[in-house]
């Protein structure tokens, strides 16, 4: 019964480069979020998609961050041209997705991006 | 704006102790309130929800209660354990938005439980 995962779970990347950010729900999820964590700080929304969809994406920066969830295989968190700011944790959550509007999200273990 | 804050950054308690922390919200209109913790390089883990409509919940050693008069959240921890350690966050979600799948976290409490 595994949980969310979610690889690399830490990514080092120079100014300029992309980062890819994989997120698989767990099983029989079809809800997926993504947050970001800055050191000694909450978590904060950035998307929510479901399979094909984005349902919300009023956290996303409105350059250089994109999301997607296809029908096969897992969700991807891309930055391009990353910058020193996106250094933080990026955590992905999943629901089940089951109609009710108030689900448990649950989390995976996260992926620490360090720009250099 | 919406925010979700902690009265307390951080919490050290002795082992065996009851730990309280506590959250105050300031949109009156979430109506659903959840609890995480996190250990350090760990993800958010779930402790226990509540929802508007009830003003006090009881899970296994917490207990969460909602004063929606104050806008005021807070987690009870009975028989506080060394592995209770950790940062604890509320976060909260508004059912009735266009955002619903948004949570939105507070920034967090340390407790340091003490041998």
């Amino acid at each position: 019964n595994a949980g969310v995962m979610q690889n690399p779970r830490h990514l080092v990347r120079r100014r300029g480069q992309e980062a890819r950010l994989r997120c698989s729900p767990m099983k029989g999820h079809s809800h997926v979020y993504w947050y970001r964590q800055l050191p000694e700080e909450g978590l904060k929304f950035m998307v929510y998609l479901q399979k094909e969809n984005i349902i919300d994406e009023s956290g996303m920066p409105k350059e250089r961050f994109s999301a997607e969830f296809p029908k096969e295989g897992p969700s991807i968190l891309r930055i391009q041209q990353v910058v020193r700011g996106d250094s933080a944790a990026y955590f992905c959550a999943s629901s089940a997705g089951q109609g009710r509007i108030q689900e448990t999200q649950y989390f995976g273990p996260g992926t620490r991006l360090l720009v250099l | 704006g919406e925010s979700v804050g902690l009265h307390l950054p951080t919490l050290s308690v002795q082992e065996g102790d009851n730990s309280i922390i506590n959250c105050a919200y300031s949109n009156s209109a979430s109506d659903y309130f959840i609890w995480y913790k996190q250990e350090s390089g760990k993800g958010p883990q779930f402790i226990i929800d509540i929802r508007s409509n009830m003003d006090k919940r009881q899970g296994q050693r917490v207990t969460v209660l909602l004063n929606k008069t104050v806008k005021h959240l807070s987690l009870q921890i009975a028989a506080t354990q060394p592995g209770d350690s950790a940062v604890y966050f509320c976060a909260e979600n508004n059912a009735g938005g266009t955002s619903y799948g948004k949570l939105t976290f507070g920034q967090g409490t340390i407790l340091t439980v003490h041998p």
